[in-house]
């Protein structure tokens, strides 16, 4: 089936310490995408990626860091440096060219 | 500035009463509106696209239409498995980057 993986589904961090969230996807899309959702807000962007090798920061992308080394995965590294990291992450793809876009079902981060 | 807003903020109804969703937009070229359903504690999936002033999408129990200012999201005869949060995005002009709407959370009682 062809679709997006993020995983884990759930993940606990301590203060301090930097994780990395994982997205694959085998849809063959070109653009790739991570969105931070906090409760009563739209989905933020943290960082796209339209091609392997290349990436753009989104609106937030203060304390996080990403990789695009292949076209199949974009894992988001959220680093020590964010001040407010517990959220619900959603990884997106979408064809170059078109904004319709597909995603995972999410990873929620809390930071204990 | 490019902008989605979605009202109301929560809809309640009991099973068969339909209504609408709002989705307001101001985005310079339109390309494209998108309307998501998303499940709690699942990513969105997608329902429809709509690219111009008068198209219409439907989906079963919903259908989508799209003015130059607005979207509505129709939802006739709803089912308590139609509960779900709506959201609505566009892409600003030249990019696919997408700006969401804070979202519709309905609600249906049997």
């Amino acid at each position: 089936d062809g679709g997006i993986t993020q995983s884990p589904k759930y993940l606990f961090r301590k203060e301090g310490q930097n994780v990395t969230l994982s997205c694959e996807q085998n849809l063959n899309h070109d653009a790739m995408y991570w969105y931070r959702q906090d409760p009563g807000q739209g989905l933020r962007l943290i960082y796209y990626s339209q091609i392997v090798n290349d990436f753009q920061k989104g609106d937030i992308a203060e304390g996080y860091s990403v990789s695009r080394e292949k076209k199949e995965s974009f894992p988001l590294t959220v680093t020590s440096a964010q001040k407010n990291p517990t959220a619900f992450y959603l990884c997106a793809s979408s064809i170059q060219g078109k904004a319709e876009a597909f995603f995972g079902q999410g990873t929620r981060l809390t930071v204990v | 500035e490019d902008q989605v807003t979605q009202s109301p903020e929560a809809l309640r109804l009991q099973e068969g009463e339909s209504s609408s969703l709002n989705c307001s937009y101001t985005v310079s070229g339109l390309r494209g509106l998108f309307w998501y359903r998303q499940d709690p504690g699942k990513g969105p999936e997608f329902l429809f696209t709509l690219y111009s002033a008068g198209e219409e999408k439907e989906k079963e129990r919903l259908k989508a239409t799209l003015t130059k200012k607005e979207s509505f999201l129709h939802i006739t005869a709803p089912k308590p498995e139609d509960s779900a949060t709506y959201l609505c995005a566009v892409p600003p002009y030249n990019t696919d980057k997408l700006i969401f709407g804070t979202g519709t959370r309905l609600q249906v009682f049997p």
